[in-house]
């Protein structure tokens, strides 16, 4: 059983649609990433979260630390939203555990 | 700030050469992370320096693998008798350190090995 699970594997929607996607861990950590990654490679981080709620433009990102669990919503999808999105969990607050465990990623697709 | 960047983008080699990645931080950036991505996979850690010292490293990073950060900034990632199962993208982040810092990805290197 991986540390870091997200759900769905794949999600495909017409744009315009609101998205959600879910992720669950099963290890301390002391934060959370949500990523986004195109094809080609490039990582890029949306949302780095300890408690709460985050906002930026469509996205938001939010934690449950009781249920460890973390979503990341996107509203009036479009697609050039469409990529792999990926979250992980950073190490409990300790000298050189703050590595990430990644979960597996979520392509998401969104047809015009 | 022109980001990570990590030299060269791809590389193919045989089987039982010596391969080695460059990744360049963003200046000032204190922590840099190298993680290793197969297909359809997340990232998996691979090691991690804070400055120049290297502060932990993966059960997957064998014998073969060695990274440096001499002067705390550029770090190379060297792999010796490449094998196929070595054939991976090869990422790397730095971050600045200290909560609420955010990881910043360089484009990989992608290598096979055949």
């Amino acid at each position: 059983k991986n540390e870091v699970e997200q759900s769905p594997q794949n999600l495909t929607a017409q744009e315009g649609e609101f998205i959600t996607i879910n992720c669950s861990y099963s290890v301390g950590i002391s934060a959370l990433h949500w990523l986004q990654q195109h094809p080609g490679g490039g990582i890029v981080s949306l949302f780095m979260l300890s408690s709460g709620k985050k906002k930026h433009g469509r996205l938001i990102a939010t934690i449950n630390i009781q249920e460890k669990h973390s979503s990341l919503h996107i509203t009036a999808s479009h697609p050039r939203d469409s990529a792999v999105y990926i979250c992980a969990g950073e190490g409990p607050a300790r000298r050189g555990n703050e590595k990430l465990t990644f979960g597996t990623g979520t392509r998401l697709t969104i047809i015009p | 700030d022109t980001g990570v960047s990590q030299d060269p983008r791809h590389k193919i080699t045989k089987r039982g050469q010596n391969v080695t990645f460059r990744c360049d931080p963003i200046s000032e950036h204190n922590r840099l992370y190298w993680y290793r991505q197969t297909l359809g996979q997340g990232p998996e850690f691979l090691t991690y320096f804070q400055n120049e010292a290297q502060l932990e490293k993966s059960r997957l990073l064998s014998d073969r693998f060695s990274a440096e950060r001499p002067k705390g900034s550029f770090s190379t990632l060297e792999i010796q008798r490449t094998e196929q199962g070595d054939s991976a993208m090869y990422l790397c982040a730095s971050s600045a350190g200290g909560e609420g810092s955010p990881l910043h990805f360089g484009n990989g290197t992608r290598l096979t090995v055949t």
